[in-house]
């Protein structure tokens, strides 16, 4: 059974950078047919999708935020992170980390962490 | 990258179908069948309910099927049952390489 679990700070002061890890359990992340993603969903707000990364440590980015985000894996802890640089009140959300199966959906889920921002 | 579009609400009664739009561009939905879809009742994480547009995962009752036509998917919930109120989201692969998430239907029963 593939469980995700979000782990990190729920108070970020504003302009400081958010960080969060996800450790996977009954799984691998360095399985080839998966990525790694991480997807936040403000408070009564739709889903966003942040990026991904393989085993291998390529990653994709959202557009909107590629200046700011940076997602890295570390295989030997079966674990991946998320930093967030100069985060705003704009950033506080529920953070999930979830898998990608290929290129069909985010099959499994994190219970999602919440991340305030307020100095 | 703008959200892909849904209704805000659908609601029907027990027994009866409900039909979830997603509406999105050639650069997305219209050019991949990489649409998924998501259940979220209110406090819980979302649920993989739907792939590549019409495949249910192990486990989705199938009542629960999925369709596209151009740039628009849609999920229809057949035999309404009370259990499935919750937000729906749906999701796409996009020309960029990235995902882009719809901004949500809540399903009431009625």
């Amino acid at each position: 059974q593939v469980q995700l679990q979000e782990s990190g700070p729920g108070l970020v002061k504003p302009l400081e950078t958010l960080s969060l890890t996800c450790t996977v359990s009954g799984d691998s992340v360095s399985g080839g047919s998966f990525y790694w993603s991480w997807i936040r969903q403000s408070p009564g707000k739709e889903l966003e999708w942040l990026g991904h990364i393989y085993y291998s440590g390529s990653t994709t980015y959202s557009p909107s935020l590629l200046s700011r985000v940076t997602i890295s894996v570390d295989t030997s802890k079966s674990q991946f992170s998320l930093n967030l640089s100069s985060v705003t009140a704009a950033d506080t959300a529920v953070y999930y980390c979830a898998r990608l199966w290929g290129r069909r959906g985010f099959d499994h889920w994190g219970q999602g962490t919440l991340v305030t921002v307020s100095s | 990258q703008s959200a892909l579009t849904q209704p805000p609400s659908v609601s029907g009664s027990p027994g009866q179908s409900v039909t979830i739009s997603c509406t999105g561009t050639s650069s997305d939905v219209g050019s991949y069948n990489r649409v998924s879809w998501y259940q979220q009742p209110p406090g819980t994480a979302p649920k993989l309910m739907i792939y590549e547009v019409s495949i249910r995962p192990s486990g989705v009752p199938d009542r629960f099927s999925g369709s596209k036509s151009g740039n628009t998917a849609s999920l229809t919930i057949s035999g309404l049952q009370a259990e499935d109120e919750a937000e729906y989201y749906c999701s796409s692969y996009t020309s960029r390489d990235t995902y882009v998430f719809g901004s949500g239907t809540k399903v009431s029963v009625l």
